[in-house]
């Protein structure tokens, strides 16, 4: 029940193309559901987050879509770039407790020219 | 700029030997966090501290120990009895209602 499912595990998209990573979970206690991007060589770093009061979240090319009933929410990259190819991971908590972080497995994503 | 470092980017361990990876934060967060990172398997929970002087384990705290003396610091010591050392170890630090934020890893691999 802990459990984030984030899937594809690999991604490829033609520049100017569209990024669609999906991640689900089992536990509806949990509140705060962050992506963070993480670049070869260097830590995850915070990217969009939403909350389920919000079904929809962007932040310029980021969208973050949520589907509370279905337990599913996904991240839109819109007009994909190669600078943001990179591993992508999803995650979930109940909020102001963040020592229960869960993690998706991550996605590569691949922006090629 | 306040952030975390970690150190030694790179770390070899040999056979039976205890290697300790440095963790420092200059955000004044009360939280810390170690993780493990391995191909296809995200990122896993190794101890976390919540304040000075106190820490818990994670998923997956064995062979491995941690100490909280300060709050800016928070080493993690991989022991002998981690059989499986190699991978991607990450450091992370949050305050109240913020995000967790990262640094930059320590690479271990076994001589």
């Amino acid at each position: 029940q802990q459990q984030v499912k984030q899937s594809p595990q690999s991604l490829i998209v033609q520049k100017g193309g569209i990024s669609i990573i999906n991640c689900a979970y089992e536990n509806t206690a949990f509140d705060y559901f962050p992506w963070y991007q993480q670049f070869p060589g260097k830590g995850p770093a915070l990217l969009i987050a939403i909350r389920p009061d919000v079904s929809e979240k962007k932040e310029g090319r980021f969208t973050i879509s949520f589907n509370k009933s279905a337990k599913q929410f996904s991240l839109h990259i819109m007009d994909s770039q190669p600078g943001d190819s990179a591993t992508y991971f999803c995650a979930a908590s109940i909020e102001y407790n963040t020592d229960k972080l869960i993690f998706g497995t991550g996605t590569r994503l691949q922006v090629f020219p | 700029d306040g952030g975390i470092t970690q150190s030694p980017k790179y770390l070899f361990r040999k056979e039976g030997q205890n290697v300790t990876l440095s963790c420092e934060q200059n955000l004044n967060h009360d939280a810390m966090y170690w993780y493990r990172q391995d191909p296809g398997q995200g990122l896993r929970l190794i101890y976390y501290s919540q304040i000075v002087n106190d820490f818990q384990k994670g998923d997956i705290a064995e062979g491995y120990s941690v100490s909280r003396e300060k709050k800016e610091s928070f080493p993690l010591t991989v022991t002998s009895a981690q059989k499986n050392p190699t991978a991607f170890y990450l450091c992370a630090s949050t305050g109240p209602a913020e995000p967790q934020h990262f640094g930059d890893g320590t690479r271990l691999s076994i001589l």
